[in-house]
């Protein structure tokens, strides 16, 4: 257990519909990723907060965005599903935010289906 | 980040040890090598990190060549549970810097009876 959580585990949604992903990093961490694995793209960089402040962005679309709360805790939103974004998402953690010496610790996902 | 090159899969016997090789030749001098797994559909798994020396932990051992151009991940004693996608990462370590993690296809490692 890495101490990340995320839920849900599952969601199964249709095309055009909106979805939230939450996320809770370890104690103490100020960081918190998004990850995104199809089976094409592999595990992809979507996004980065480090203590409520967007750090840095990867290949993350306009549909997509994300916050990171006053308790740390973040929500990846999804919207304008389309079936292209069936995926698992991965929420990772990490005490610093700009450091390679900062290990990130990843929760289990989310697994989201788009029919 | 510099990029890693790892064999597509590799098979162990289960109680054998596993050494999943990974060429990272166009390291710099601030990069760590980072190792993660992922069980099937499970959240990635950190497994251990180095700089220039040799690095163990209760769950592996890792070992980092002199010039650094490559680095050897051991599984000392393999079992059906290690059965994964093992990934090598190189990261810098610079302040300042993105810290996201840039994952490959990784080492498919099946541990077999």
């Amino acid at each position: 257990d890495s101490g990340v959580t995320q839920t849900p585990k599952h969601l199964i949604t249709a095309t055009g519909q909106r979805v939230t992903l939450r996320c809770s990093p370890r104690s103490g961490d100020l960081s918190v990723y998004w990850y995104q694995q199809s089976l094409d793209q592999g595990l992809q960089f979507l996004i980065q907060y480090y203590n409520g402040e967007e750090r840095a962005k990867g290949n993350i679309l306009e549909r997509f965005s994300a916050q990171q709360f006053p308790d740390l805790h973040s929500e990846l939103n999804l919207s304008s599903l389309e079936l292209g974004d069936s995926a698992l998402y991965f929420c990772a953690s990490s005490e610093s935010g700009t450091s390679g010496r900062s290990t990130q610790y990843f929760g289990p996902g989310t697994r989201l289906t788009v029919l | 980040d510099a990029k890693t090159t790892q064999p597509p899969s590799m098979d162990c016997a289960e109680g054998r040890a596993a050494n999943l090789p990974c060429n990272h030749s166009t390291i710099s001098g601030n990069e760590y090598v980072y190792w993660y797994r992922q069980i099937h559909s499970q959240g990635p798994q950190y497994i251990i990190h180095g700089l220039k020396n040799n690095e163990t932990n209760e769950m592996a051992s890792l070992i980092i060549t002199e010039d650094r151009k490559s680095s050897t991940l051991i599984l000392p004693h393999a079992t059906l549970r290690d059965t994964a996608v093992y990934y090598c990462i190189v990261r810098s370590l610079n302040t300042g810097t993105a810290s996201k993690l840039t994952f490959g296809t990784g080492t498919r490692l099946q541990v077999t009876l």
